[in-house]
């Protein structure tokens, strides 16, 4: 069964570092997605990404964030200068299109630690 | 603003009995769907079962049902005969449909999610 999946699965990196998170979503899927969850607290939504654009962002995707998909098949979530608050499961998730009937499916997280 | 709420954040049961897990939303919104995801250790998120706002039959699949009260606006996820595997972290969750959005993101809102734990 055709999944999205996410490196790497956990990521250490000290305050100030650029981090690239990496996800490879199902592959005649059209839409992408990063959600992220702090530990303790609600998965939110960060951005939606079609035909090499950005459709949407939330209030929490700052300057600090960027996404690309660099090639046919992976869509990166960068984060310039990680702030201790920036810990937090990222979940990158992909859609064929975004009518009702459509469903997205996830990957299984990318556990990003900033010390 | 939409908003999930998700009021037990742990539940438990015994394996083969039934549980239920609320959820209660707010909206303005006509046309929305709601969804009930499955985490499991493995972290992946997985799609348990979705409701129509507009259809007023509650959805199931297999052991899985929903008890969605348009007006309460309240979504809670029946288990009927909890197995081990159903040991997972609950996320509710919606998505609006807003009028000339053409399908809009699919953003979704979630809850804070509850553990259920199911004990053997």
């Amino acid at each position: 069964e055709p999944e999205v999946t996410q490196t790497p699965s956990h990521q250490v990196t000290q305050m100030g570092q650029e981090v690239i998170l990496r996800c490879v979503p199902i592959s005649n899927h059209l839409y992408f997605y990063w959600y992220r969850q702090i530990l303790g607290q609600k998965v939110e939504f960060l951005v939606s990404f079609y035909n090499n654009e950005i459709s949407e962002k939330s209030e929490i995707f700052d300057d600090q964030f960027s996404v690309e998909r660099p090639d046919g098949s992976n869509f990166t979530l960068k984060i310039r200068s990680t702030k201790l608050e920036d810990s937090a499961m990222y979940f990158c998730a992909s859609t064929t299109g975004r009518t009702k009937n459509t469903e997205a499916f996830f990957g299984q997280g990318t556990r990003l630690t900033v010390v | 603003a939409q908003t999930v709420t998700q009021s037990q954040p742990e539940m438990s049961v015994q394996e083969a009995e039934t549980v239920t897990l609320s959820c209660t939303y707010d909206t303005s919104e006509s046309d929305y769907y709601l969804f009930w995801y499955k985490q499991p250790p493995s972290r992946q998120m997985i799609l348990v079962i979705r409701q129509e706002a507009y259809k007023q039959q509650n959805a199931t699949e297999n052991r899985f049902s929903v008890n969605f009260q348009k007006a309460a606006k309240s979504f809670s996820l029946k288990i009927s005969d909890s197995q081990l595997g159903d040991a997972a972290m609950y996320f509710c969750a919606y998505r609006a449909f807003p009028l000339n959005s053409g399908g809009s993101n699919y953003k979704l809102t979630f809850g804070k999610g509850t553990l259920l734990t199911v004990n053997p």
